[in-house]
């Protein structure tokens, strides 16, 4: 069965550096989101892409976040100064345009580690 | 704006029993509703999608049911199996491909 995949699994880096999160979504999908959940909390969404560009963000998603499709098949995430705050599971998501069956399906995650 | 409450936040059967997770919701302008599963540590496997305009959806030993009126919907489990312990949430979305509102998950312990 087609998955999302993210990568890396794990992501150690030290506050204020920029990370880039990786994610290849299913293959005939056209809606692209992340989300993350901190640790005990809630999973939140972020972003969500389409058409080349952002359809909804939340309050979350501030100017040190960016999303990017740059080539047919990847979607990323780029957090520009990483805080402590920014630890993290975060997962991507697709879905394919069909409504009966839009279905989101997620990655594995990448866990960020801010020190 | 949608809010998504899942009580209790964790659970406790012996094996073999049948149990409801409950899943509450605030916009009864639901469009549809997802269940997923979360083992420790781990990603999101979607178990369930169920419409606005269906009343209940299954898939082996789960089945879901939706009612927009109350703002609830359940997550039935047969025949519950040690292998069923996990994290289960549901999340809920306004529109055909808009954000998913997830409910913080209840923590189901299945006993053997």
């Amino acid at each position: 069965e087609p998955e999302v995949t993210q990568t890396p699994s794990h992501q150690v880096t030290q506050m204020g550096q920029e990370v880039i999160l990786r994610c290849v979504p299913i293959s005939n999908h056209l809606y692209f989101y992340w989300y993350r959940q901190i640790l005990g909390q809630k999973v939140e969404f972020l972003v969500s892409f389409y058409n080349n560009e952002i359809s909804e963000k939340s309050e979350i998603f501030d100017d040190q976040f960016s999303v990017e499709r740059p080539d047919g098949s990847n979607f990323t995430l780029k957090i520009r100064s990483t805080k402590l705050e920014d630890s993290a599971m975060y997962f991507c998501a697709s879905t394919t345009e069909l409504l009966a069956k839009n279905i989101q399906y997620f990655g594995a995650g990448t866990r960020l580690s801010v020190l | 704006k949608q809010e998504v409450t899942q009580i209790p936040a964790a659970l406790s059967v012996p094996e073999g029993e049948n149990l409801v997770l409950n899943c509450s919701f605030t916009d009864s302008a639901i469009y549809n509703l997802q269940w997923f599963r979360q083992d420790p540590g781990k990603g999101l496997t979607s178990l369930l999608l169920i419409q606005s305009s269906q009343r209940e959806q299954t898939s082996g030993r789960l089945n879901a049911s939706l009612d927009k009126s109350s703002g609830r919907s359940t997550l039935y489990i047969a025949a519950s199996q040690p292998g069923d312990s996990a994290t289960y949430l549901c999340a809920g979305r306004t529109g055909a491909n808009s954000k998913l509102t997830f409910g913080k998950g209840i923590t189901l312990s299945v006993r053997p």
